[in-house]
């Protein structure tokens, strides 16, 4: 079955602790994206990449980290989590370019930061 | 990059047709005009996809006037399934790889009555 696969799908954490959500797709798409969705303000893109060891900036990257050493991989990094990256995390997946096609997303990581 | 503004809510009732309709007014020649459908919880899910005129497949309808300036989603006869929020997403190619950035909207919240 074509899916994005992510997790720890639910994590409690605390400030400070580095933690990583994997994501992996099996669909040999090139491009893979994050986006985080907070109440209120639907879904913002945090990082992108059009391929391996191809990564840009969404509109809010601040406060993290991603890295694409395999197609199939794009782990998003939170290397000193805060409580404002309390989220539902989202990653997803298309042929390129993203816009003309059709992004495959996965079900979501809940994050808590304490 | 293309922005895109669609009502925040919208309720409706068993049976009956909804419209949503999507402003984009500074969309670009190569963008596509795609929408999606997130329920709670879940990761956002494609409904239908257009470049211009009119699109239809087994789910949805979508409506592009000749100047590309909105959309609108069409949902005929909804039922209590389809009560969830829609985005809409306008992207393409874009000079210089700017269209691989996605800016989705702050999405449509339907609720369908019984």
């Amino acid at each position: 079955e074509a899916q994005v696969t992510q997790n720890p799908r639910y994590l409690i954490t605390v400030t400070g602790k580095k933690l990583t959500v994997t994501c992996s797709q099996n669909m040999n798409h090139e491009y893979m994206s994050w986006y985080r969705q907070d109440p209120g303000l639907g879904l913002r893109q945090i990082y992108y990449s059009m391929n391996v060891e191809v990564t840009d900036k969404g509109d809010v990257p601040e406060g993290y980290k991603v890295s694409r050493k395999e197609k199939r991989n794009f782990p998003l990094i939170l290397e000193s989590p805060s409580p404002n990256q309390t989220s539902l995390y989202f990653c997803a997946s298309s042929n390129i370019p993203p816009g003309a096609n059709v992004l495959t997303f996965g079900a979501g990581s809940r994050l808590t930061v304490l | 990059l293309a922005k895109t503004t669609q009502p925040i809510s919208m309720d409706s009732y068993e049976g009956q047709e909804v419209n949503i309709t999507c402003s984009h007014n500074n969309i670009a020649t190569n963008d596509y005009i795609t929408w999606y459908q997130q329920f709670p919880s879940q990761g956002p899910r494609f409904i239908i996809q257009g470049y211009k005129t009119k699109v239809t497949n087994e789910v949805a309808s979508l409506f592009i006037p000749a100047d590309r300036k909105s959309s609108t989603l069409s949902l005929p006869r909804v039922s209590l399934s389809d009560t969830a929020v829609y985005y809409c997403l306008v992207g393409g190619t874009g000079p210089g790889g700017a269209g691989n950035k996605l800016t989705f909207g702050g999405g449509t919240r339907v609720l369908v009555k019984p």
